[in-house]
C-alpha cells in the first residue's frame, strides 16, 4: 500500500524563522515521484516541486529547499527566512502511475 | 503558464438538484482529474480521464459521474446533490509522459454548498 504521512498538522513561526515541513512516504515501487504543493487561503493548489525516485540530489529554489532521503523514505521541505506570504497549507504527495496520493497537509502560519 | 479554470468559485445548490462543475485546461493535457477536499480527510480522487470519452473511477466515485467530450474540458456531475457532497472540488490536468501521468496542475477550486 502507498501512503504519505505529514505528522505536523499545524506549525506557527515568526517571520524570518526557518521552518521544516516533514514528509514520510511508503511505497513498494522502485520508480515513483514525490511532489510538494502549496495551498494558500485562496484555495488553489500550486505546484512547487517534483522529484523522481532515482534523483536524491537536494534542490534549492530561492528560500525553498528540499531534502530527499530514500534511506528514511522522507522528502522534507525547508523554508528559510519565512515570510507572511508563506502562510498556507502544504501538501506532500506520492505518485507512481500518475494518480497522486496526498498527505493530510501541514498548515503553516507565519506571524509578522 | 499552465492554466486550469473552473466554472465557479462558489456554488450553492439544493438537495436533489443536478449539479454540473466544469473544468477547462489550455495546455493540451491528456489527463484530467476531479478531487474533493474535506477537513480531516484531505484530498480524495473522484474520477479521472486519460483521453476524450475515457474515464476511470477514483477512490470515491459514488454519487458522481463525469463527461469528457473534448480534450480540454472535463465535467463533474452530481446527479442528485446531497448535503454530504458539500465540499471543495478541485480539478487538475497533466500530460501523459513515458507511460505515466506527469505533474498535475490544479484549478482554483469550486466550493459547493448543498442545502
Amino acid at each position: 500500500a502507498q501512503k504519505v504521512t505529514q505528522a505536523q498538522t499545524e506549525i506557527s513561526v515568526v517571520e524570518k524563522e526557518d521552518v521544516t515541513l516533514d514528509c514520510v512516504y511508503e511505497t513498494r515501487d522502485t520508480t515513483y515521484y514525490l511532489f510538494w504543493y502549496k495551498q494558500p487561503p485562496s484555495g488553489e493548489l500550486v505546484f512547487l516541486i517534483r522529484r523522481n525516485s532515482f534523483d536524491e540530489q537536494n534542490e534549492i529554489s530561492g528560500r525553498y529547499s528540499w531534502n530527499f532521503q530514500k534511506s528514511t523514505s522522507s522528502f522534507n521541505f525547508t523554508i528559510t527566512a519565512s515570510q507572511v506570504v508563506d502562510s498556507a497549507v502544504y501538501f506532500c504527495a506520492l505518485s507512481n502511475t500518475g494518480k497522486l496520493i496526498f498527505g493530510q497537509g501541514t498548515t503553516l502560519q507565519v506571524k509578522p | 503558464d499552465v492554466k486550469v479554470t473552473q466554472s465557479s468559485r462558489y456554488l450553492v445548490k439544493r438537495t436533489g438538484e443536478k449539479v454540473f462543475l466544469e473544468c477547462v485546461q489550455d495546455m493540451d493535457h491528456e489527463n484530467m482529474f476531479w478531487y474533493r477536499q474535506d477537513p480531516g480527510l484531505g484530498l480524495r480522487l473522484i474520477y479521472f480521464s486519460y483521453d476524450v470519452k475515457m474515464k476511470e473511477k477514483g477512490d470515491i466515485p459514488e454519487g458522481y459521474s463525469v463527461s469528457r467530450e473534448k480534450k480540454e474540458r472535463f465535467s463533474l456531475i452530481l446527479e442528485s446533490a446531497s448535503t454530504n457532497q458539500t465540499s471543495m472540488y478541485l480539478c487538475a490536468s497533466s500530460f501523459w509522459t513515458s507511460g505515466r501521468a506527469d505533474t498535475q496542475y490544479f484549478g482554483p477550486g469550486t466550493r459547493l454548498t448543498v442545502l
